[in-house]
């Protein structure tokens, strides 16, 4: 069965520090995808990036960034120079592809505060 | 463009009363998914669509959940004889073929 765990439940920094939120999964299928979700107090999942299991590259998009590593079955996110606006909930999630669909297993989120 | 909505955004319902959820998908996307979000949870997946059939409804918790989505593009999600235990945000998303989800704001339903 597939799993994702994200073991921290809450962070809390300042605004302009560096925060990488962590993310652990488990599979038995050889082809996945990987997945970040941000959901702000709205409360509408937003798409980050997804990322398939033959694609280890990192990953950079403005102060996003993202790591990849299959030996230790991690996709980390992280966040540079945090800002109050990146606040919200952040949930890693796991798929495979199966007819053309994908079937997310998520994480139990991380909720990040980012202070003024 | 319009992204997925779904009405209404709010139900509040008695005990054993039944409900029904709308999602509208976002304009050609042939996967549609239903997701149900506890409070402090990530979202679980119920099931989703692959056109007009449920191609995998193995998340629905019980007979008393059923989905349909008739002509391939709006869906509702059916509650029969609801149960305090059934609150939650129920979420749609939708995607076009091997492509990323993209969610609704979600139905948050209270059971009294």
């Amino acid at each position: 069965a597939q799993k994702v765990t994200q073991a921290q439940t809450e962070i809390s920094v300042v605004e302009k520090e560096d925060v990488t939120l962590d993310c652990v999964y488990e599979t038995r299928d050889t082809t996945y995808y990987l997945f970040w979700y941000k959901q702000p107090p709205s409360g509408e999942l937003v798409f980050l990036i997804r990322r398939n299991s033959f694609d280890e590259q990192n990953e950079i998009s403005g102060r996003y960034s993202w790591n990849f590593q299959k030996s230790t079955s991690s996709f980390n996110f992280t966040i540079t120079a945090s800002q109050v606006v990146d606040s919200a909930v952040y949930f890693c999630a796991l798929s495979d592809l199966i007819q053309g669909a994908q079937k997310l297993v998520f994480g139990q989120g991380t909720r990040l505060t980012i202070n003024p | 463009g319009a992204g997925v909505s779904q009405t209404p955004s709010n139900k509040v319902t008695e005990k054993g009363k039944y409900v029904e959820l709308r999602c509208d998908p976002i304009s050609g996307h042939t996967a549609l998914y239903w997701y149900r979000q506890s409070l402090g949870q990530g979202p679980e997946f119920l099931i989703y669509f692959q056109g007009t059939g449920a191609a995998d409804d193995s998340g629905l918790p019980n007979d008393r959940f059923f989905a349909v989505r008739p002509e391939g593009s709006v869906s509702t999600l059916k509650i029969q004889r609801t149960e305090r235990g059934d609150s939650a945000v129920y979420l749609c998303a939708s995607s076009s073929w091997g492509n990323e989800q993209f969610f609704g704001p979600g139905t948050r339903l209270t059971v009294l």
